[in-house]
């Protein structure tokens, strides 16, 4: 299946804890990101590579690292947790090139929760 | 700042059409999205506008008035798996994509 997946959709660790999140997509695209949407539904974004470049680094805290292997792939590390981590993490990749007409592909998200 | 407004919520009839407005304040304009996303999954793309006037869609149609900073989604014949929250996102002049917080629609049978 043609898809952006990332792993795991469940989350769930102590404070403190460092964790990853892996995305993956098979769809040909040359731009990854990442967003989190939090309890009031705001999609924020955080991270945006394009060809294992950054080119969008939002005012996310040093906790927070990105690593892109390759331009299907798209990991985000997170050291430190803090309760306010807890949210869900959406992965998305988007065709490269004209960046403001192509349509957002979605993961299903990773709901994080922190204890 | 940048801002999108939508309504937080709205309810519907099966079988009835919904409009739903989203109005934006941006730094300039390239373009507005709608997605729709159902609780618990991943945002889906619906529609793109860049120039004035109406996009359809099969039940679905999109409208763009940029002098007005105003857009609505409008839904016909509406069914029940259309019960979901819609997304607004605006991308401004530095390409940077600015999202609504979303409108929760409740269909009722």
């Amino acid at each position: 299946d043609t898809a952006v997946s990332q792993t795991p959709k469940y989350l769930v660790t102590q404070m403190g804890n460092d964790k990853s999140i892996k995305c993956e997509q098979n769809l040909g695209h040359d731009t990854m990101y990442w967003y989190k949407q939090d309890s009031k539904k705001f999609l924020k974004i955080m991270f945006s590579y394009n060809n294992k470049e950054l080119i969008i680094n939002e005012t996310v805290p040093n906790r927070f690292s990105p690593k892109s292997p390759d331009k299907a792939h798209l990991n985000l590390h997170i050291n430190s947790l803090e309760l306010g981590d807890s949210a869900v993490y959406f992965c998305a990749s988007s065709q490269g090139g004209d960046l403001y007409n192509s349509p957002l592909h979605f993961g299903n998200g990773t709901r994080l929760t922190v204890t | 700042g940048q801002n999108i407004d939508q309504p937080t919520e709205m309810t519907a009839t099966e079988g009835a059409i919904v409009q739903i407005n989203c109005t934006y304040q941006t730094s300039g304009f390239n373009g507005l999205f709608w997605y729709q996303q159902h609780a618990g999954e991943a945002p889906t793309f619906l529609s793109y506008n860049v120039l004035d006037g109406l996009e359809e869609k099969g039940r679905f149609s999109s409208f763009l008035s940029r002098s007005k900073g105003y857009s609505y989604l409008l839904l016909k014949e509406l069914q029940m798996k259309d019960s979901a929250s819609y997304l607004c996102a605006v991308t401004d002049s530095n390409y940077q994509l600015i999202w609504g917080a979303g409108t929760k629609l409740i269909i009722k049978p």
